[in-house]
């Protein structure tokens, strides 16, 4: 069981906007900075969002971070059919001395 | 361009111990801290530890009494020890760099920075255990 908290899947029909949550607790998403990645089908994960909002300048800026106390959110807007993935969020978390990851959310481009 | 690239042994033997090798290529090691991360078969992402240039380990809790990290300077190559494997150890293992970025600039213009984990991934190499 993974230590921050994603929906396993989530989906959306091309130009629709989706929010893939994160949760977690005051020692990860509460007090770090939270970062997501993108693994499309067969790949290594890639860096999509560091320090709660900020993009790598490879990522569109359809692709937007956001973090309310021990909570975080990846927004896609503008859906389109490469974007379907398996999305992670990930934190460093203050009682495990490491960083931990979310169980990942499959998103389907209908 | 910097790469990563994982190497070892596809099939390992239950009680048996992993070894893999991640070696660096087209940039420098110094600076960073490099990281062991598995997925097992169609699940999420585990950490399993870090270790920077001059040989200081970080292990996952959950891994602590079982895996060593080691960093060969000379060689740009990160190795990875887990002993006792079974089945459940049975995953997609990359290795992965942690980086920094700035956060802001103190008053008298000195950048603070904080880590940028995982910045870069290798491909991966599978990992099967069994007899």
């Amino acid at each position: 069981q993974s230590v921050l908290t994603q929906p396993p899947s989530a989906s959306g029909t091309p130009g629709q906007s989706v929010t893939i949550s994160c949760s977690g607790t005051s020692s990860n998403i509460g007090s770090n900075h939270v970062f997501w990645y993108q693994q499309l089908p067969g790949t290594a994960p890639k860096l999509f969002i560091y320090g709660d909002d900020q993009r790598p300048s490879r990522v569109p800026d359809r692709f937007s971070g956001s973090k309310s106390g021990t909570s975080a959110s990846l927004a896609i807007s503008g859906l389109r059919s490469e974007d379907e993935a398996d999305y992670y969020c990930a934190a460093w978390d203050d009682t495990l001395s490491g960083p931990v990851f979310g169980g990942g959310t499959k998103l389907t481009v209908l | 361009q910097v790469q990563l690239q994982e190497s070892g042994p596809g099939l390992v033997r239950p009680s048996e111990t992993l070894s893999l090798t991640c070696t660096v290529s087209g940039g420098t090691i110094r600076s960073y801290y490099w990281n062991w991360i598995r997925q097992p078969p169609g699940t999420g992402l585990e950490w399993i530890g870090s270790i920077d240039y001059s040989g200081n380990t970080n292990y996952s809790p959950s891994l602590k009494s079982r895996v060593s990290m080691s960093l060969d300077t000379s060689k740009k190559q990160l190795s990875l020890r887990l002993t006792s494997v079974t089945a459940a150890d049975a995953a997609l293992y990359f290795c992965a760099r942690t980086g920094d970025y700035v956060t802001s600039y103190l008053a008298w213009g000195a950048p603070r920075t904080a880590p940028l984990f995982f910045d870069l991934w290798g491909r991966g190499t599978l990992v099967t255990v069994s007899s």
